[in-house]
């Protein structure tokens, strides 16, 4: 089965700096990459999501990335605001989707 | 507003004490999962219905079941509660697979 990982685990940006967070999959048949940002004791809530068709997607300050021969994606945020603060799951889609273990990103003010 | 609705927010049951968690939509998606998040992990995925297809994963103990009784509702049993149970549970939607999931606030439930 599909197996993601992601890195790192937890990172800290000055406010107004980017923030990249790596993931990589296994399963070359996925097709589907979303990201999810999720804030404290709330559902997961889509941000950004790429298909396997594309190579880049960007949305305002939010960027995704994915490289298909290598099988990793990124997600890369721009001007980073202190609401930017949670934690963020890539997921890889075949016919299931599976979660990244999660990136905690703190923005400092 | 289409969203997805999970009730209770809060849930305190007993060591043992069947418990039943609700989940609702209103997108009309044809796709309802159930996950379970714990503590600083990732939602694990339990089941899902894709229509009225029950799909189990392969890990998940016969101690959790579902429900789906019509396009717009889903319910998570589970029938004798362990303390490694408490657990975030999320239930989301989508509309057919490989597409986005819409997930609900969550329910915690707590074992006492």
């Amino acid at each position: 089965g599909e197996n993601v990982e992601q890195h790192p685990s937890t990172l800290s940006v000055q406010e107004g700096d980017s923030a990249v967070i790596k993931c990589t999959y296994s399963d070359s048949a996925s097709n589907y990459f979303p990201w999810y940002k999720q804030e404290l004791g709330k559902g997961p809530q889509l941000i950004i999501d790429i298909r396997s068709n594309v190579g880049e997607k960007k949305d305002q300050r939010i960027a995704v990335t994915l490289n298909k021969t290598a099988k990793h994606f990124s997600l890369h945020i721009t001007e980073t605001q202190p609401e930017d603060s949670a934690v963020y799951f890539c997921a890889a889609s075949t016919n299931d989707m599976r979660f990244g273990a999660g990136t905690r990103l703190t923005v400092k003010p | 507003d289409a969203m997805v609705i999970q009730n209770p927010r809060y849930q305190v049951t007993q060591f043992g004490k069947p418990v039943t968690l609700s989940c609702s939509q209103t997108l009309n998606h044809n796709v309802m999962y159930w996950y379970q998040q714990k503590s600083s992990q990732a939602p694990k995925l339990l089941f899902h219905y894709y229509d009225k297809d029950f799909n189990n994963e392969a890990d998940t103990p016969d101690n959790f079941q579902s429900r789906r009784p019509n396009t717009s509702f889903c319910f998570l049993d589970i029938r004798s509660p362990g303390l490694g149970d408490a657990a975030m549970y999320l239930c989301a939607t989508s509309r057919g697979g490989r597409n986005e999931q819409f997930f609900g606030p969550g329910t915690r439930l707590t074992v006492l």
